[in-house]
């Protein structure tokens, strides 16, 4: 079974600074999708950022990159110059090909002013 | 841009009751999935669904949960007997199954309150 494993329940960062959040995952397959999902205070669920495994590249998105390594089976999320509005639940996320998706267990982001 | 849309946003039942959430996915998309989220909990698995059947599901759906794609559009989640428990947020998600999709669209959620 895959397993998902956020071992930060919370993270703090101050305003314009940059922060990490890690994730790792447990999965013997070769092909699966990471992603990381945002969770407002509205708790809709908002894709940040996605990556495939067969792709060495790290997946950037504006202001949010991910160090992907598929060795170590770990899956960051780097903000970077945070704001305000970034304040949200992140989710880590696997999903092997059309299959549901296993999330972590979260990390409550707060940035300060 | 297309969404998924879920109604209604928050539902209020009796213990025992039974409710429909109901949910329409993204025209064109094949795969649908449903999760929940107990409040202060991470987002969990129940059910997915394509070709008019049940894919996968997870220990959580037990015989009281259904699911159901009545009219084509509409993709539901029938609980027939509401515990307190099932009290949590529970999201609907679509993707349209091509190989080079591979999102899932998650709706917006329904707030399921059981009293």
């Amino acid at each position: 079974a895959q397993t998902v494993t956020q071992s930060q329940p919370e993270m703090s960062v101050q305003e314009a600074e940059t922060v990490t959040l890690s994730c790792t995952y447990d999965t013997s397959e070769s092909d699966y999708y990471l992603f990381w999902y945002k969770q407002p205070p509205s708790r809709q669920m908002i894709l940040v950022i996605r990556q495939e495994a067969y792709k060495q590249q790290n997946a950037t998105e504006n202001r949010f990159s991910v160090n992907f390594q598929k060795a170590a089976k770990s899956f960051s999320l780097k903000i970077s110059d945070s704001q305000l509005g970034d304040a949200a639940m992140y989710f880590c996320a696997y999903r092997n090909s059309y299959n549901d998706m296993r999330f972590g267990a979260g990390t409550r982001l707060t940035v300060k002013p | 841009e297309p969404e998924v849309t879920q109604t209604p946003s928050h539902q209020v039942t009796q213990m025992g009751q039974e409710v429909i959430l109901r949910c329409v996915p993204i025209s064109n998309h094949l795969y649908f999935y449903w999760y929940r989220q107990i409040l202060g909990q991470k987002v969990e698995f129940l059910v997915s669904f394509y070709n008019n059947e049940i894919s996968e599901k997870s220990e959580i759906f037990d015989d009281q949960f259904s699911v159901e794609r009545p009219d084509g559009s509409n993709f539901t989640l029938k609980i027939r007997s509401t515990k307190l428990e099932d009290s949590a947020m529970y999201f609907c998600a679509s993707t349209s199954g091509t190989v080079s999709s591979y999102e899932q669209y998650f709706g917006p959620g329904t707030r399921l309150t059981v009293t």
